[in-house]
């Protein structure tokens, strides 16, 4: 059971846009700032979103970050085929004194 | 251009003590705001956060595995370590090592790994 909650999968065709949510609470994500990754198996993660909304350089525009209250969103536009991945979003929990990650969600690109 | 590296055996008997390093090079391990992070993933599941150090020796630990979980770090090598004692199957995964970026924002925290290693398979079996 993950301190942070993600849906499992989501779905949308090509050059649609989807959204990612990540739910938590006060003790992570209502007080600290949330970032979000992209992994492929067999890879190393990699580091799309950083303090809710920020990019990498590298980064395109089409991946952004949002957060209100105890909840943060991961949307990606112009979905295309190499979009297709496991995505995490992470915080700091205040009262554990640790790093968490939510379960993960599994894009498709149909 | 910083790249970290992990190493260790692949293979550990249940009961035993699982012993990775992560080799960082390309940039100094000594710089501030700067945590250097443990992070594993088992077989079908999700990324699970082990621990991380300081270049000073600060460290924080999951609770979970808080008891049986050891890091630390060698600035003139420039390597950190991880230590797992009386492993079992549940801690076969993926180990990956990684820097988090660590520091008040705002009043609030901003932790986030931005250089990630490759990872290295452990299994742990007889």
């Amino acid at each position: 059971q993950s301190v942070l909650t993600q849906p499992p999968s989501v779905s949308a065709a090509p050059g649609q846009k989807v959204t990612v949510s990540c739910s938590g609470s006060n003790s992570n994500i209502g007080n600290n700032y949330v970032s979000w990754y992209q992994h492929l198996p067999g890879t190393a993660p990699k580091l799309l979103i950083y303090e809710n909304d920020k990019r990498p350089s590298g980064i395109p525009d089409r991946f952004s970050g949002s957060k209100s209250g105890t909840s943060a969103t991961l949307g990606i536009t112009g979905l295309q085929t190499g979009d297709e991945a496991d995505y995490y979003c992470g915080t700091w929990d205040t009262s554990l004194s640790a790093g968490v990650f939510g379960g993960g969600t599994k894009l498709t690109v149909l | 251009q910083l790249q970290l590296q992990e190493s260790g055996p692949g293979l550990v008997k249940p009961s035993e003590t699982l012993s990775l390093t992560c080799t960082v090079s390309g940039a100094s391990i000594s710089r501030g705001s700067y945590y250097w992070v443990w992070i594993r993933q088992p077989p079908g599941k999700g990324l699970e956060w082990i621990g991380s150090i300081s270049y000073s020796g600060t460290t924080y630990y999951s609770p979970s595995l808080k008891s049986r979980v050891t890091i630390s770090v060698d600035t003139s090598n420039k390597e950190f370590a991880l230590k797992v004692t009386s492993v079992t199957a549940a801690d076969t995964a993926v180990y990956f090592c990684a820097r988090m970026r660590g520091a008040a924002v705002a009043g609030k925290l901003s932790s986030y790994m931005d250089v990630w290693g490759k990872g290295t398979t452990v299994t742990v079996s007889s």
